[in-house]
């Protein structure tokens, strides 16, 4: 079935390297995309998202690449901070409504920062 | 509040008891959603209120589960015959929605849910 998934379920970086959280998404009618960051203890925050009419969007220290021809989302996190420590959510708004608010998470991935 | 509230933040209970667990979203946001969390897992999506609209229960795993949302904002889930396997942190998230899109989610810290 359609569902939004992730290549690795955790993934453990260097301090000061850079991180590359993967999304695999089904749903070509998908348009918008969301990372979310969720810390121990505490409700998902949101990081960053994209339309699917842009390749590439960049915040502070992260950036969201998305490839419409494989279906591929990631999030860039540069110079990875311990306080990056967290599990990370992708997720996809399929366009025309219906269940769930027409917005589908992803399982996650766990980011663990050595120092 | 700024923010999504839930309440309350930590429930033990036993087994066969019913629990409810609150959320108040943001002030304005017009869809609600609740999920849960079991640990280590992703967001399990339960239920989905929009507006007036009929709230769509696709999510709910079982009918010991239901929700409500009085007057457009506070929701209440409720869990009767708590079982072993509803230990999860049950999380709540309001949205503003424009049209048909759904906005930025925005989270409340949870309900950890705690089932001997």
């Amino acid at each position: 079935g359609e569902s939004v998934g992730l290549h690795l379920p955790t993934l453990s970086v260097q301090e000061g390297d850079n991180s590359i959280i993967n999304c695999a998404y089904s749903n070509s009618a998908s348009d918008y995309f969301i990372w979310y960051k969720q810390e121990s203890g505490k409700g998902p925050q949101f990081i960053i998202d994209i339309r699917s009419n842009m390749d590439k969007r960049q915040g502070q220290r992260v950036t969201v690449l998305l490839n419409k021809t494989v279906k591929h989302l990631s999030l860039q996190i540069a110079a990875t901070q311990p306080g990056d420590s967290a599990v990370y959510f992708c997720a996809e708004r399929r366009r025309g409504g219906g269940s769930q608010g027409n917005l589908i998470f992803g399982k996650g991935t766990k980011l663990s920062v050595k120092p | 509040g700024a923010g999504v509230s839930q309440s309350p933040s930590n429930k033990v209970t036993e087994k066969g008891k019913d629990v409810e667990l609150r959320c108040d979203p943001i002030s304005g946001h017009t869809a609600l959603y609740w999920y849960r969390q079991s640990l280590g897992q992703g967001l399990e999506f339960l239920i989905y209120f929009q507006g007036n609209s009929a709230p769509d229960k696709s999510g709910l795993p079982s009918d010991r589960f239901s929700a409500e949302r009085t007057g457009g904002s506070v929701s209440t889930l409720t869990i009767q015959r708590t079982q072993q396997e509803d230990s999860a942190v049950y999380l709540c998230a309001s949205s503003l929605v424009r049209g048909a899109n759904t906005g930025e989610l925005f989270f409340g810290e949870g309900s950890r849910l705690t089932v001997l």
